[in-house]
């Protein structure tokens, strides 16, 4: 079965530090990857996806993520963060076409301090 | 309204009560998901409806029981529930086939049972 990794549970950062949370996940075929962000009290909305083309994803917000097949990664990265940043960040893979399997990961939750 | 709406938005229940989610999807899409969402674990895939048939149910116990009278609504029927399941019920819809198949969410029901 499809599994997705994501390595850090909880992450702290300083306004304007770089961010990268790691992914990973196992399905060895064709995958959609996604990244979603819930905010407090938000529900959980789209940050960019890769289902074809150019593996570098840029997305909302100044997001932008790396699909590198051979490493079995999506990696969410930003180059500076802001306060408005914090929220928990969600890896999520389908697995094959046709597949309605949403595969999400544990979650990152995301501390910006100013 | 738009996008995808859930009612109620919290919901406490005894252990022998019987209750419903609703979820409405305002986006013309065809597939239809049921999640939980629990502290400290992955979002759970609990049912899909894709053209208002149930594709997967994935081994949810009996007590949960989805309906999909169409392809805009989906309701979440609760009986004699557990304490362990309390959680936040999060309703997504998707297009099939359309931009990698992207889940848009609505805020959740979050459920107390005591």
């Amino acid at each position: 079965a499809q599994s997705v990794s994501q390595h850090n549970h909880h992450v702290i950062l300083s306004e304007a530090a770089s961010l990268e949370l790691g992914c990973n996940y196992s399905y060895g075929g064709t995958v959609n990857l996604f990244w979603y962000v819930q905010y407090p009290g938000q529900h959980l909305q789209l940050l960019l996806k890769y289902f074809s083309g150019d593996p570098l994803v840029k997305g909302i917000k100044g997001f932008e993520a790396e699909f590198i097949k051979s490493k079995f990664s999506f990696n969410l990265r930003k180059p500076s963060v802001q306060w408005s940043d914090t929220a928990e960040y969600f890896c999520a893979s389908y697995s094959g076409a046709g597949s309605y399997q949403l595969t999400f990961g544990k979650g990152t939750k995301l501390s910006v301090i100013p | 309204e738009t996008g995808v709406t859930q009612t109620p938005r919290h919901l406490v229940m005894g252990m022998t009560n019987k209750k419903s989610l609703k979820c409405e999807q305002h986006l013309g899409h065809n597939a239809m998901y049921w999640y939980k969402q629990s502290a400290k674990k992955p979002l759970e895939l609990m049912f899909v409806y894709n053209f208002k048939e149930q594709t997967e149910n994935n081994s949810v116990p009996s007590r949960f029981s989805p309906e999909c009278p169409n392809s805009s609504h989906l309701f979440l029927h609760l009986h004699t529930l557990q304490p362990e399941d309390s959680a936040l019920y999060l309703c997504a819809s998707s297009q099939e086939g359309l931009a990698g198949n992207e889940q848009f969410f609505g805020p959740g029901t979050r459920l107390t049972v005591l």
